[in-house]
């Protein structure tokens, strides 16, 4: 059964930077593109951006020169890094499967990050 | 980006109506249109992709259309575990984008 596994702090610094890891069981992470997205109760879904294992990332435009993604195949891992980060994105991030229909079909929980000091 | 219009913001049913929902995208594209429900507190559960592709274990009372920019989710004999939040996500293009989201409420 997959599963994807949120994790990293619930509390940012306002100017500091957001860390998360996704940690995937039940399947490689060599078979599949995963995203992360984000819900904040002003925007609803976002997606923010999707790895590849290859090392391939894309990001939404809107986070691009914040962001970085990255993926460890030997950990089973992909990761996201969000620097100077404002109360606007405090939020919901989830981590995400890519299926084959273009579509999202497996996800984290959800992590919560507050953006406060 | 391609916006996703979402109809309506919430709706008001009973157990057994029908419930219809449309997102209509700002361009022409694809049917890359998936679907999602979420309950509170949850994740997004993906319903449909593709446009009228049901995933699978979806309940059959789930269904999905297309017709030029706009896409439909109907959700025919409503059950209450069916009372929850939708959502539309085109993957024409990047960034993929979501609709505002629809909340199914008990009437």
């Amino acid at each position: 059964q997959v599963q994807l596994q949120e994790s990293g702090p619930g509390l940012v610094r306002p100017s500091e930077t957001l860390s998360l890891t996704c940690t995937v069981s039940g399947d490689s992470i060599n078979t599949h593109y995963f995203s992360w997205i984000r819900q904040s109760p002003g925007k609803g879904l976002e997606w923010v951006g999707y790895v590849y294992y290859s090392g391939t990332t894309n990001s939404n435009p809107s986070l691009k020169s914040r962001l970085t993604l990255s993926i460890d195949t030997s950990k089973n891992q992909f990761s996201l890094k969000l620097n100077s980060v404002t109360a606007a994105d405090t939020a919901i991030y989830y981590c995400a499967r890519h299926s084959g229909g273009a579509a999202l079909d497996y996800w984290g929980q959800g992590t919560l990050v507050t953006v406060s000091s | 980006d391609i916006q996703m219009t979402q109809s309506p913001s919430s709706v008001s049913a009973s157990v057994g109506d029908r419930v219809t929902i449309t997102c209509r995208a700002s361009q022409e594209s694809s049917s890359w249109v998936s679907w999602y429900q979420q309950r509170p507190g949850t994740a997004p559960k993906l319903l449909i992709y593709a446009g009228f592709t049901m995933e699978s274990g979806v309940p059959s009372r789930f269904s999905g259309s297309a017709s030029g920019t706009d896409f439909t989710l109907t959700i025919n004999n409503l059950q209450p575990e069916d009372f929850a939040t939708y959502y539309c996500q085109q993957a024409n293009s990047f960034p993929w984008t979501f609709g505002q989201g629809t909340k199914v409420e008990i009437k």
